[in-house]
This record gives structure tokens, C-alpha cells and sequence, in this order.
């Protein structure tokens, strides 16, 4: 069963890189790395998905190492609107293993 | 394009009642999901419809039953309530099965049992 580890919360001010970092040891060969955002009172939205290197979209970047037993998701230029839950989900292979975990709260103050 | 909408938005129930959360997407998807999620805790899969006409449990089904009725709706019913089920309900869409698809997530059902 698939699991990801990632911090409880993390700090940060306006305008700074954010890289929140996920373990997920067990990741199976055909298994995609996800990340979902989700503000309070709201479902989780979709950020950004990768399998290995590097994938970058306009909202973040997703750095996978080749041992893919961990990825690192990468905000550039963080504001208070990026204040949220951040989840790391891996695919655990049959669709009714997709954990959520209780995610990265990351706060981001002025 | 509303994309997936749930209601009610709000419930609240004592402990036994019956109720049924709706959910229905317009985006043509094939896949739909049934999650909750407990304060500061992540989304927990209830059950999960693959395609239409099929329905699967998650990892917390029991106290709950699902029903695909078309390919836009996707029903969950709690048959006798009880306040370990209170919690916020987010019903979910995607293109196909797995996290290979995005997923779209409904504004959720904050539901109580008293």
C-alpha cells in the first residue's frame, strides 16, 4: 500500500521559494506522483503531477529524483494567497488506494 | 460548465436518521469518488465508481452505500446515521480511474449527526 510522509506545517514570508518535500519509500514502478492545494471550506484542486526529473507548470515545479523514493514540490515566489493544505499523493496501484495523508499546512505571512 | 456540484451544502441529522448527499458532474467524466475529511485530517476515500454502472469501496465505506445512476450523478447514502459520520463530504470527478487523471472536487457537504 503506498504511502507518502510529509511535514505537518511549514513557515514562510511573501515573495520566498517554497519547497515542500514528500517520502514516499514504497512507490511502485508505474506509480505518478501528485500534488493537490486545498484552501479552507473548499475540495482540493489539482496542482501539478510528474514520474521522474522535473515537470513545471505556471503554478509550481515538481522535482523527482531518480530513485523516485521522495519528490520536492516547489513554489517560486510565494503570497498570501498560497496559504493552504498541500497534499502528496502517490497512486498505490488499484484506484482504491489513493491516500491523501493529512498533507503540509503552509502558512505565508506578510 | 458548472463542473461538479454537490448538494446539500449543509445537514444536520440525529443520530439514525437516513439521508442521501447528491453529486453530479458535467464534464463527461468517467470516474467518480466519494471522499471525507475529519478536522486536520486529509480526505479518507469512501467509495468510488470507476465507470458507470460499477461502484467499488475505498478505505471507509462501512455506514455508507453508494449509487451511480447515470454517468453525471453519483449518490451517497447514509442508512442510519451517527455522529462518528460527522464530517465534511467531498464528492469528486476525473477523465479516468487513478491519480493519472486530475481529479475535480465539488465544494463539499458539511454534514453533522447530533
Amino acid at each position: 500500500l503506498a504511502k507518502t510522509t510529509q511535514p505537518i506545517s511549514m513557515d514562510s514570508y511573501e515573495g520566498q521559494e517554497v519547497n515542500i518535500t514528500c517520502s514516499h519509500n514504497n512507490i511502485a514502478t508505474n506509480d505518478y506522483i501528485t500534488w493537490y492545494q486545498q484552501f479552507p471550506s473548499q475540495g482540493p484542486r489539482f496542482i501539478i503531477q510528474g514520474y521522474k526529473t522535473k515537470v513545471t507548470n505556471e503554478v509550481a515545479s515538481l522535482f523527482i529524483p531518480a530513485d523516485r523514493k521522495s519528490s520536492t514540490l516547489s513554489l517560486p515566489r510565494v503570497s498570501l494567497s498560497d496559504t493552504a493544505v498541500y497534499y502528496c499523493l502517490s497512486w498505490g496501484g488499484s484506484q482504491g488506494n489513493l491516500i491523501f495523508g493529512k498533507g503540509t499546512k503552509l502558512s505565508v505571512k506578510p | 460548465n458548472a463542473g461538479v456540484t454537490q448538494t446539500p451544502k449543509f445537514q444536520v441529522l440525529k443520530t439514525g436518521q437516513s439521508m442521501t448527499l447528491q453529486c453530479a458532474q458535467d464534464m463527461n467524466h468517467n470516474s467518480m469518488y466519494w471522499y471525507r475529511q475529519d478536522p486536520g485530517m486529509g480526505l479518507r476515500l469512501i467509495y468510488y465508481s470507476a465507470s458507470e454502472g460499477t461502484t467499488d469501496k475505498g478505505e471507509v465505506p462501512n455506514g455508507y452505500n453508494v449509487s451511480r445512476l447515470n454517468k453525471r450523478e453519483f449518490s451517497l447514502r447514509l442508512e442510519s446515521a451517527a455522529p462518528s459520520q460527522t464530517s465534511v463530504y467531498f464528492c469528486a470527478s476525473s477523465v479516468g480511474g487513478g491519480l493519472l487523471y486530475e481529479q475535480y472536487f465539488g465544494p463539499g457537504t458539511r454534514l453533522t449527526v447530533t
